[in-house]
């Protein structure tokens, strides 16, 4: 599965959007593009997957770049309630061949 | 609360030991997916099975081995235990198997494990 790139912290101000990038320059056809987050003293949380196309839902907005190369996402109004870290992965098979790397921390500033 | 439940939550043990870890994956998940997660190696993907058949291995030592039961319930029993060992382990569910969907794993609170 593809390795992905993430800087390793960001900070933001609560109720101000955040845009998390993440770079998979080696992801394949069909690579799916999946973000997870883990908030402190809990196990990993799905936040928002895709293919192709832009994606949002409930908790986030998914934007992929035309080249499938990078990804973004997006919080549009951070609380701090999003404080955690945030994992890019992108694979064809889910869980097995998941590679959560570091991941980005982020800080949410009240 | 994602559906999936892990037990114990807090395990403390001496090396070379034995100890069992179990986790019951949401209602209509087929799959059961193991991963440890220490400081110094973040999330590691240790095993997957699909409907009580083992699918994927990862990075899971000759010590640990796991199984899923009839009922769907998994357990991950590791042996030998080292300090090295010491680590929380999560399980996670889906409903698919090994073909990807995109889908969405759902992960429990983990078992915290300290060896001493």
């Amino acid at each position: 599965d593809a390795k992905t790139t993430q800087p390793n912290s960001m900070e933001s101000n609560e109720e101000e959007p955040v845009h998390l990038p993440c770079n998979h320059s080696t992801i394949s056809g069909t690579d799916y593009i999946h973000w997870y987050r883990q908030l402190p003293s809990q196990g990993p949380e799905y936040v928002i997957h895709g293919l192709t196309s832009n994606v949002n839902n409930r908790m986030a907005s998914l934007a992929i770049a035309e080249d499938r190369k990078s990804s973004t996402l997006i919080l549009h109004r951070a609380t701090l309630r999003d404080a955690a870290v945030y994992y890019c992965i992108s694979g064809f098979n889910y869980g097995q061949n998941f590679v959560f790397g570091p991941g980005t921390r982020l800080s949410v500033l009240p | 609360d994602s559906g999936v439940t892990q037990t114990p939550k807090h395990l403390i043990t001496a090396t070379g030991q034995r100890v069992t870890l179990r986790c019951s994956p949401r209602s209509g998940d087929l799959s059961v997916y193991w991963y440890q997660q220490s400081l110094d190696q973040g999330l590691q993907f240790l095993i997957h099975y699909y409907n009580g058949e083992e699918r994927a291995k990862g990075n899971i030592l000759e010590r640990f081995s796991a199984q899923q039961f009839p009922d769907l319930h998994s357990e991950l029993n590791l042996s030998s235990l080292e300090l090295g060992d010491s680590a929380l382990y999560f399980c996670a569910s889906s409903i698919g198997g090994h073909r990807g969907l995109g889908g969405e794993l759902f992960f429990g609170e983990g078992s915290r494990l300290t060896v001493l």
